[in-house]
């Protein structure tokens, strides 16, 4: 089953514009990651923020987290065409090796 | 070496046959996964390993069976699928309370 739910479910935006994808979740977690996955292949890991932590960057992401909410955001910052994939959040919660899904963000960035 | 090896990447079989998928990880996670992914859709969990014992089993129907023959390889032996079992078929492996390293799927067709 999947932990939590993804707003909004598609995004469409242009290229250079920012996109902010957000996932709730209904379980207490150890951490919260976001993926990306291109064309329904592999997903490639994009961020890990801990449950302990509030904000955290890396490169064009900002990942944002809300515990008492149940909820985070991902901010991409500057968006390029080549960010077009689907995004998902994924939660380990505190039993461990339980890594479960959100339903993803479809983000099209037009060139 | 960073690489979750799955094979095969396609897959077509008849409703009465007995396939494996395989997944080979050599970085040393101790937490294996099976995922399957129908179109549009998140990865769901099937089955996780770890220690090379299992300890999620997602109530999945018993013509799926996983085995974990030592701590780097993860196979999914299949047996009399129906075809809704159709998807992608994604395996995945992680170190503790870490992100996971996806393998690129099988996409399976039951025919």
């Amino acid at each position: 089953s999947q932990q939590g739910e993804e707003d909004p479910q598609a995004l469409s935006i242009q290229e250079g514009e920012n996109a902010t994808m957000n996932c709730s979740y209904k379980t207490s977690i150890n951490n919260l990651q976001w993926y990306r996955q291109n064309s329904g292949r592999g997903l490639v890991h994009l961020i890990l923020i801990r449950s302990n932590e509030r904000e955290k960057h890396s490169g064009r992401l900002r990942v944002t987290l809300d515990t008492s909410k149940k909820s985070s955001s991902l901010l991409i910052t500057a968006s390029r065409a080549a960010d077009t994939a689907s995004y998902f959040c994924a939660t380990d919660n505190r039993r461990g090796w339980d890594m479960r899904f959100g339903a993803g963000t479809r983000l099209t960035v037009k060139p | 070496d960073t690489e979750v090896t799955q094979t095969p990447k396609h897959l077509v079989m008849g409703m009465t046959n007995k396939k494996s998928l395989k997944c080979e990880q050599h970085m040393g996670h101790r937490a294996m996964y099976w995922y399957k992914q129908k179109a549009k859709k998140p990865p769901e969990l099937m089955f996780v390993y770890s220690y090379e014992k299992l300890s999620i089993n997602e109530s999945v129907p018993s013509r799926f069976s996983p085995e974990c023959p030592n701590s780097s390889l993860l196979n999914l032996h299949l047996h009399a699928l129906q075809p809704e079992d159709s998807a992608l078929y994604l395996c995945a492996s992680s170190q503790d309370k870490q992100y996971a390293f996806f393998g690129q799927g099988t996409r399976l067709t039951v025919v």
